[in-house]
């Protein structure tokens, strides 16, 4: 069963534009992790962040965590055409703490 | 997707044939991992390793077998492959430095089955 539920499932702004993606999650985690996919290619790490941090900041990106709401959100300011992609949350929430991986949100920046 | 190559990257078989997909790593991890995705599931852990000859079932390993008889490959056996594999599979590497595990990625390997 899915642990991480992204929302919206896509999202389409202009490059400049701040993009919010949020994820919510069943049970209890010790940390929940961002990764991208781009068409095409398998994911990639973009951040990570621990049940006992509220925020954290890596560039262009800035994410949330709310664990009594069970919820992250990702921020991604002034937006690229390059930051087209797939936004995928996973928590650390599995057997033997596997990730588990949400449905994820098409992210669409226009130029 | 440097140190984890995956192949075949693509293939079409038949409906009953048996299929192999491989991953390579060249990062000495111990931990590699196979994941399915498909349009409106995301991603789901098939089986994962967690050292040579060891290995454990995921969410939906029904219909799939793995072998790790090397640190560097890790197997994804379909017996007698379905319709309903059609997906693209992916491989992972993880990292657990800081006792956190972070993903690494193959870039997939799209199987057809007719």
């Amino acid at each position: 069963s899915q642990q991480g539920e992204e929302d919206p499932q896509a999202l389409s702004i202009q490059e400049g534009e701040n993009a919010t993606m949020n994820c919510s999650y069943k049970t209890s985690i010790n940390n929940l992790q961002w990764y991208r996919q781009n068409s095409g290619r398998g994911l990639v790490h973009l951040i990570l962040i621990r049940s006992n941090e509220r925020e954290k900041h890596s560039g262009r990106l800035r994410v949330t965590l709310d664990t009594s709401k069970k919820s992250s959100s990702l921020l991604i300011t002034a937006s690229r055409a390059a930051d087209t992609a797939s936004y995928f949350c996973a928590t650390d929430g599995g057997s033997q703490g596997n990730l588990i991986f949400g449905k994820g949100t098409k992210l669409s920046v226009k130029p | 997707d440097a140190g984890i190559t995956q192949s075949p990257r693509h293939k079409v078989t038949e409906t009953g044939t048996p299929v192999t997909l491989r991953c390579h790593q060249t990062e000495n991890h111990r931990y590699m991992y196979w994941y399915r995705q498909d349009p409106g599931h995301g991603l789901r852990l098939i089986h994962y390793s967690y050292g040579v000859k060891d290995t454990d079932k995921g969410e939906v390993s029904d219909g799939y077998s793995v072998s790790r008889s090397k640190t560097e490959d890790f197997l994804l056996t379909l017996e007698s492959a379905t319709s309903s594999q059609t997906s693209v599979y992916f491989c992972a590497i993880g990292s657990s430095g800081a006792g956190a595990n972070v993903l690494t990625f193959g870039a997939g390997s799209r199987l057809t089955v007719l």
